[in-house]
């Protein structure tokens, strides 16, 4: 299994101010995926993103909402702009498990705006 | 289209007694099934997974979950409830080749001493 690692792990933010939140994996990945956890919720698939190509975002999220960054095939990064108290919520990077769509996950950011 | 339904958002368990978690799917094609743990603070732990293989799936911590195509079920067990399995459980659904996992909205399990 990949080793991933998320920062920041939580965060207190302003509404209307922006957030960058980074996930490095301990080996190299095709695919990342982000995810968004809201209070007492299950997980949304927000975005899956490859490296070299633009992000594929999921029905409901845009890009100038929660753009993301793949420089390699070990890190990404997913920016949620523009904050509102109803972004509060735990993003979660994943990784692609290489084999039978297994995923393996980070620990997750947890947001609040305020 | 695909898509579980955990039955129960919250289930209490007496330490030692049998862990049930509930699990059924929907799905046009053939399923891979996952559960996975996410315990207070942390991310998600994968437990075990259904890839057409076995239906009887064996995972970590003790537990295992059985495929059973003609009820569209994936109920998780465990014979005997620890303290340290209380946590939220999530059932997730994908097909081959497939990149989105699809989440349950999970159970929150207690073990009561």
């Amino acid at each position: 299994s990949a080793v991933i690692s998320q920062k920041p792990s939580r965060d207190i933010c302003q509404r209307g101010t922006s957030l960058t939140i980074q996930c490095q994996v301990d080996s190299q990945v095709t695919m990342m995926f982000w995810y968004r956890q809201q209070p007492g919720q299950s997980l949304t698939l927000i975005a899956t993103a490859n490296q070299g190509s633009e992000a594929t975002y999921e029905s409901g999220f845009v890009i100038d909402k929660f753009p993301i960054s793949r420089p390699n095939l070990t890190f990404s990064t997913l920016t949620v702009s523009n904050m509102s108290p109803e972004d509060s919520s735990i993003y979660l990077c994943s990784v692609d498990g290489g084999t039978k769509n297994i995923q393996y996950f980070g620990a997750g950011t947890r947001l609040s705006v305020l | 289209a695909q898509s579980v339904t955990q039955l129960g958002s919250h289930v209490s368990v007496s330490e030692g007694a049998l862990v049930l978690l509930r699990c059924n799917y929907s799905s046009s094609v053939p399923p891979y099934l996952f559960w996975y743990v996410q315990y207070p603070n942390q991310g998600l732990q994968l437990l075990l997974k259904y890839t057409s293989a076995a239906t009887l799936v064996k995972g970590i911590n003790g537990f295992e979950a059985e495929f059973k195509k003609s009820e569209t079920s994936f109920h998780l067990t465990k014979p005997s409830a620890h303290m340290s399995d209380a946590a939220e459980y999530f059932c997730a659904v994908t097909q081959p080749g497939a990149n989105n996992l699809f989440f349950g909205t999970g159970t929150r399990l207690t073990v009561i001493p």
